[in-house]
């Protein structure tokens, strides 16, 4: 089974510009989370949907917005990009059960670099 | 105070030593814990996955919740330079599904 997939992989944009960042979960996987990765801050989360709603949200700006499409492949938006949105963004799937916590697995992340 | 605090390192040791990471939180409600192993350039790979207190064994790794005092470890015995990586801890409260919090990550280097 073919594991996460993101692209682009690596990108580099200006100050002000926005950007979309793809993920293409699991087949079979229908929640998506989406993570922000850098030095200072670690890795945090940034919202998960599932079934094509938003079901958690993160404490970041409402610049950073997404979505998820009925195949559950989903997108991130970043809108008027700042030089601290330069990270490395991680998606992660899984099946998405309310019961409990399910294991995710992550993507290989796209890195942003923003001059 | 961060809601899970993990010792950055980096730790070096020589192959073969059994090898401690640690974390500690401060949210009560936290009750599924685990260990992703990050390499550079790469995403998270599960390692450990943990529900409640207790221990939990797969190979050379033993993970270890103790809700009691909000403290978790990662256990790994005969490390080998394969194991060196940033070692991550994460946590997440029920109702929060795809919602894990994380530690900043431990960086681990297994010296030949």
């Amino acid at each position: 089974k073919a594991g996460v997939t993101q692209t682009p992989r690596y990108l580099i944009k200006t100050r002000g510009q926005q950007v979309t960042l793809s993920c293409s979960p699991i087949s079979g996987h229908r929640s998506v989370s989406w993570y922000q990765q850098t030095p200072g801050q670690g890795l945090q989360f940034l919202f998960e949907y599932f079934s094509e709603t938003q079901r958690n949200k993160g404490n970041f700006p409402g610049r950073f917005s997404g979505r998820q499409f009925s195949n559950s492949r989903s997108e991130m938006n970043v809108s008027t990009l700042e030089l601290g949105d330069s990270a490395l963004y991680l998606c992660a799937s899984s099946l998405g059960g309310l019961a409990e916590q399910e294991t995710q697995y992550f993507g290989p992340g796209t890195r942003l670099l923003v001059l | 105070q961060k809601e899970v605090e993990q010792d950055p390192g980096p730790l070096s040791v020589p192959e073969g030593a059994i090898v401690s990471l640690n974390c500690t939180y401060s949210n009560s409600a936290f009750q599924y814990f685990m260990w992703y192993r990050q390499y550079s350039r790469k995403g998270p790979e599960l390692l450990m996955y943990t529900y409640s207190s207790g221990n939990k064994e797969d190979g050379r790794f033993t993970a270890q919740v103790d809700k009691s005092s909000k403290y978790i470890s990662l256990f790994i015995r005969d490390s080998q330079p394969s194991d060196s990586a940033t070692y991550l801890c994460a946590m997440s409260a029920k109702g929060s599904q795809g919602n894990l919090i994380f530690g900043k990550g431990t960086k681990l280097s297994v010296k030949p």
